[in-house]
């Protein structure tokens, strides 16, 4: 079955201290890889998605993941974080083979930026 | 363009009612999805239209919750009777299969639920 985990609920984070937001799919289907963002009271907003190529991925608001297939990782990256960057962040992933098919999301990190 | 929207924005019921909320896709989405995002927890997909037919329904609560899609556009997610654990926020969601890998998916800003 699909499953992705991400491995901290929690991420503390001093202002223009670099951050990894950790995450681990599952190897069982070929997938497509989503990060996304979601502020308090808002819907989710896409950072950025691994579809195919390269194997790392430039976002928006300047985040970055690398897709590690040895790894089952997805991990996102940022070098230096802003106060406007706390939110909540989403792993997801989507089966290849599935055209039009559903996200599969894990339990979410909640990213504190501190000043 | 115009996003997902989704109506009403919040709604507090008492268990054992019922509850209806409504969702107008992008224009030209022939996905469309609910998600259930209980506090705490990613979204987790409920149901699955394309056009006005249902793809997947296999998490969603049968005996309580329900959904439409008429005419292959706007949709409504009905629970009847409410529990305590269906507080929760509903997200819809839209897309349009064939244009890439995340098929111009497009979540709207949900409708947060409180039975109490």
């Amino acid at each position: 079955a699909q499953s992705v985990t991400q491995l901290d609920s929690q991420v503390p984070v001093f202002e223009e201290a670099p951050v990894e937001l950790r995450c681990n799919y599952s190897s069982s289907v070929s997938v497509y890889l989503f990060w996304y963002v979601q502020y308090p009271n808002q819907g989710l907003q896409l950072l950025l998605k691994y579809l195919s190529g390269s194997t790392l991925v430039k976002g928006i608001n300047g985040f970055e993941a690398e897709f590690n297939k040895s790894q089952t990782s997805f991990h996102l990256r940022k070098p230096s974080v802003h106060i406007s960057d706390t939110a909540e962040y989403f792993c997801a992933e989507s089966d290849r083979h599935n055209q039009g098919g559903k996200l599969i999301f894990g339990q979410g990190t909640e990213l504190s930026v501190k000043p | 363009e115009a996003g997902v929207a989704q109506s009403p924005r919040y709604k507090i019921i008492e268990k054992r009612q019922s509850v209806a909320f409504w969702c107008n896709p992008i224009s030209g989405h022939a996905t469309l999805y609910w998600y259930q995002q209980i506090l705490g927890q990613g979204p987790k997909l409920l149901i699955q239209f394309q056009n006005n037919g249902v793809v997947d329904d296999s998490q969603l609560p049968k005996d309580r919750f329900s959904a439409e899609r008429l005419k292959g556009v706007d949709s409504t997610l009905k629970i009847q009777p409410a529990k305590l654990e269906d507080s929760a926020v509903y997200l819809c969601a839209s897309s349009a299969p064939g244009q890439g890998g995340d098929y111009g998916y497009t979540f709207g800003s949900g409708t947060r639920l409180t039975v109490v």
